[in-house]
């Protein structure tokens, strides 16, 4: 069964620093992995998707990289703003039978502080 | 997302009540999910389907069925409501397995 771990749970840090955070996974058959964002009260908001035949995606000030064969990915943020404060899920794709669907981490909560 | 919508958006009801969620696409997506989020157990599959009236159950699917009569309806019913079900419910889309996920915007649901 796949087991996807996120740490840390929660991260505190001041505007402006750059950051990273972690996901590993149990299980390398995997199609994709996904990061999403969720905001207090909201839903899940896709923000990179990395193949499993990749290794990053890039979106502004995001980067996730994948090291399929490690079984971990990261979530690097740049220039945080107190705007990026949300609740970051990292969710893998399994390639295998019953794990065709997305199993997700429990998440780092993540704040900037102004 | 626009492409995806879920009603109602919040739901009161009683124990012991039937209540049914309903999940609209409008991107033809072949697959369709049913997730619940709740604190200190972070997403889990209730159930989801690969095509229409083809449906399989997630990890925790007891107490559930689901229904998809056509592509871009997908209905997660409860047929007696307990407080246990008491959860945020997401509905999510997907094309292809290499494609990504795409979530509702989330029904919350007391059940009293």
């Amino acid at each position: 069964k796949q087991e996807v771990t996120q740490i840390p749970a929660a991260l505190s840090v001041p505007e402006g620093e750059n950051l990273v955070l972690n996901c590993s996974f149990t299980d390398s058959a995997i199609y994709n992995l996904q990061w999403f964002r969720q905001d207090p009260g909201k839903g899940l908001t896709s923000l990179l998707l990395i193949q499993s035949s990749q290794r990053e995606q890039t979106s502004g000030r995001l980067n996730a990289s994948l090291d399929k064969s490690s079984g971990r990915s990261t979530l690097y943020i740049a220039a945080s703003q107190p705007g990026d404060s949300a609740t970051y899920l990292c969710a893998v794709r399994g390639s295998s039978g019953s794990a065709r669907q997305l199993t997700f981490g429990s998440g780092t909560q993540l704040t900037v502080l102004p | 997302d626009a492409g995806i919508t879920q009603s109602p958006r919040h739901k009161v009801t009683e124990t012991g009540t039937p209540v049914t969620l309903r999940c609209h696409q409008t991107e033809n997506h072949r697959y369709m999910y049913w997730y619940r989020q709740d604190p200190g157990h972070g997403l889990r599959l209730i159930h989801y389907s690969y095509g229409v009236k083809d449906t399989d159950k997630g990890e925790v699917s007891d107490g559930y069925s689901v229904s998809r009569s056509k592509t871009e309806d997908f209905l997660l019913t409860l047929e007696s409501a307990t407080s246990s079900q008491t959860s945020v419910y997401f509905c999510a889309i997907s094309g292809d397995v290499n494609y990504g996920y795409t979530f509702g915007s989330g029904t919350r649901l007391t059940v009293v």
